[in-house]
């Protein structure tokens, strides 16, 4: 009965570093999105994975943030050469499906230097 | 396209009621309510589909006007747990009759004091 969870809790990295984010979604749940949260902010989309459709990708800043989803498992978000700009939660979310509820994790807060 | 919420903040008093509105200048399929507390993640409040419904949960419930592409958020009687910033997300409905991806509002902070 385990949630979404995400990993690290915390990442603090360099300029120009890359990072890794973890998310493990709630089991059977189809849909998983990726959002950043700036402090006072609201919830920007990231990218979002539905089954084996290709993903949604409108919503990733720039080609230094790419994602990849193994079936319906695991998602890791992957900041290449990170930028002060980057600092901010990184919240995943699963759901049965599209138009069902999210759940969310924790999130990751990751700080650039 | 994001949807505007407002107000963007507000204070009341415990017992005190108050309303959040959520808008889309587009045709929306659904909108989604969620809060989050200080330094937790959202939770889901409830979904409200086309079709004017109006859901409750506790004593909070929204209602969904399609011609309008308003929907409001009712919280009545506020008590201190309801404070946090309420996000509402919305799809909106596409030509081809199909939904887009959730978009969320930037939030309304609420406090309920003593």
């Amino acid at each position: 009965g385990a949630g979404v969870s995400q990993s690290p809790s915390n990442k603090v990295t360099e300029k120009g570093k890359d990072v890794e984010l973890r998310c493990d979604p709630i089991s059977g749940h189809t849909a998983l999105y990726w959002y950043r949260q700036r402090l006072g902010q609201g919830l920007e989309f990231l990218i979002y994975f539905q089954g084996n459709s290709a993903p949604d990708k409108s919503g990733l800043p720039s080609d230094r943030f790419s994602a990849e989803r193994t079936g319906e498992s695991v998602s890791t978000l992957t900041i290449q050469r990170t930028q002060q700009e980057d600092s901010a939660v990184y919240l995943c979310a699963s759901s049965i499906n599209r138009v069902s509820e999210q759940f969310f994790g924790p999130g990751t807060r990751l700080t650039v230097l | 396209q994001q949807p505007v919420q407002s107000p963007q903040a507000v204070i009341l008093r415990e017992g005190e009621d108050a309303v959040i509105n959520c808008s889309s200048s587009k045709a929306l399929y659904s909108v989604h309510w969620y809060r989050q507390k200080h330094g937790e993640a959202p939770v889901f409040l409830m979904i409200l589909l086309k079709g004017g419904e109006q859901k409750g949960h506790e004593k909070i419930s929204a209602s969904f006007n399609e011609k309008k592409q308003q929907s409001s958020l009712y919280l009545t009687a506020s008590q201190l747990s309801y404070s946090g910033t309420y996000f509402c997300g919305t799809e909106r409905l596409l030509k081809t009759g199909t939904a887009s991806k959730l978009t969320f509002g930037t939030g309304t902070r609420l406090q309920v004091t003593l």
